[in-house]
């Protein structure tokens, strides 16, 4: 089973700052099948990004991945009010699919 | 509008069963593979199990294999979760959701709004 760490746990940001997260799997990740989600209080997750780096649709471009093998980055360009949340990365790819533990984005 | 919606949770010895069940509309149900995923309280998320648009692809989670069976009813837009020897850790909020394709080998792009499942004496 491929395992994912997430970091940092929790990241404290201003609207209008970068946020950059990260999630790096215990083996290479195939095909770079990684997504990430967003999630907030009382919600399903929302997919934002898959393939690594290809945004679902209706996704804003200030939300991008990039990435391959063991490491992967979602970086949210200038946070918006509604871009404080829980993100997590997840691997489709395997046997068995995993999400990483989540890195909460919370206004500074 | 894609719309997936779960039922079946409740309250639930341990060692018992429970059969959980989504309803889906707003999309053509047998072109894509179907999921669901949990996430105890306070917790991240946990893949459960896949099943492919015409189940001839099927996958699970370790802690759950042996004990749950995923199916579908292509014909009632339907996907189930049956769920034997129930334990406390299964207790959690359990998500239908729909695959970007036809294989269980894309992420979800839609999700319900969950069922909770909690085992406890």
């Amino acid at each position: 089973e491929i395992v994912l760490t997430q970091s940092p746990g929790t990241l404290s940001l201003s609207p209008g700052e970068r946020a950059t997260l990260s999630c790096r799997a215990s083996q290479s990740v195939s095909s770079s099948n990684l997504a990430w989600y967003q999630q907030k209080p009382g919600q399903p997750p929302r997919l934002l990004i898959y393939g690594a780096s290809s945004r679902a649709t209706g996704i804003p471009d200030r939300f991008s991945g990039s990435g391959s093998g063991t490491d992967f980055t979602l970086t949210i360009s200038r946070l918006e009010p509604e871009d404080f949340a829980v993100y997590s990365c997840q691997q489709y790819g395997s046997s068995g699919w995993t999400f990483g533990q989540g890195t909460k984005v919370e206004i500074k | 509008e894609v719309q997936l919606v779960e039922s079946g949770g409740g309250l639930v010895q341990p060692g018992r069963s429970l059969r959980l069940s989504c309803a889906a509309s707003g999309f053509t149900f047998d072109d894509y593979a179907m999921h669901w995923v949990r996430q105890a309280p306070g917790k991240g998320l946990e893949w459960v199990s896949g099943i492919s648009w015409n189940s001839g692809s099927i996958g699970y989670a370790d802690s759950v294999k042996g004990r749950f069976t995923i199916s579908r009813d292509n014909a009632k837009n339907s996907l189930y979760l049956q769920m034997n020897s129930l334990r406390a850790e299964d207790t959690a909020l359990y998500y239908c959701g729909k695959d970007l394709g036809s294989s269980w080998s894309l992420p979800i792009d839609y999700w319900g709004q969950g069922t909770l499942v909690t085992v406890s004496s």
